[in-house]
């Protein structure tokens, strides 16, 4: 199946830093990609949906200036989490479909996720 | 609004079957899914019902009424590699774009 990478896998930072996050199709294009947000025994939570080319769509209280979003070509779209504080503090995702994956092209292809501890 | 809703945990032995319903209600709806998770993972897809009635995927199935907005994905021969997290998640709108809403996820454990 199609492959989602995501790196870092964790990063440890100070309150007030900017942490990047990257999320890459390895194996196919993904003009939109989408980015959660999960609490620990919680549901997923959809943040943004990153377009390529194009300023990204983000949910009702995500605060686009906090979270923002760069979708700069078919395969790489990047979460920077700005001036983070301690309640940023959560595991993010993003996520892509595959539409050469057919018939089914509902199915969502995950990252692997990154842990993000501020201090 | 959007919601759906599924138990919160299920515990069950192993080669037990266990069934994981979810109820939705959606501002659109094209298909239900199923996604597991296992602690510090990524979900991974499971099954997939755009129309009514049961999608059968080896040891996993999942069935969809749309006129009930309930689905459910049920779980035959339990391993203990089978405990994890399970979201329903529903589709917003056809293609793409289209966003996926995740339920709250139930956690199943199997015990020996």
């Amino acid at each position: 199946g199609a492959v989602v990478s995501q790196h870092p896998s964790w990063v440890i930072c100070k309150s007030g830093t900017s942490v990047k996050i990257e999320c890459r199709s390895l194996d196919f294009q993904a003009t939109t990609m989408f980015w959660y947000r999960q609490f620990p025994k919680q549901s997923l939570m959809l943040m943004a949906t990153s377009n390529e080319g194009s300023k990204a769509t983000y949910e009702q209280g995500v605060e686009k200036d906090k979270f923002l979003i760069n979708h700069a070509s078919l395969t790489l779209s990047t979460l920077t989490v700005t001036s983070a504080h301690p309640e940023d503090s959560s595991f993010y995702i993003c996520s892509a479909r595959d539409l050469g994956d057919l018939p089914l092209n509902e199915k969502l292809f995950f990252g692997s996720g990154t842990q993000l501890s501020v201090l | 609004g959007q919601s759906l809703e599924q138990p919160s945990e299920v515990t069950a032995v192993e080669g037990a079957i266990v069934q994981i319903n979810c109820t939705y209600q959606t501002s659109g709806f094209y298909g239900l899914s199923w996604y597991q998770q296992h602690d510090g993972g990524a979900p991974t897809f499971l099954s997939y019902n755009a129309l009514d009635g049961l999608e059968e995927t080896g040891r996993f199935s999942s069935f969809l009424s749309r006129s009930d907005s309930y689905g459910y994905l049920l779980l035959q021969e339990l391993q203990m590699k089978d405990s994890a997290s399970y979201f329903c998640a529903v589709s917003d709108s056809p293609g793409n774009t289209g966003k996926l809403i995740f339920g709250q996820g139930t956690t199943l454990q199997v015990k020996p």
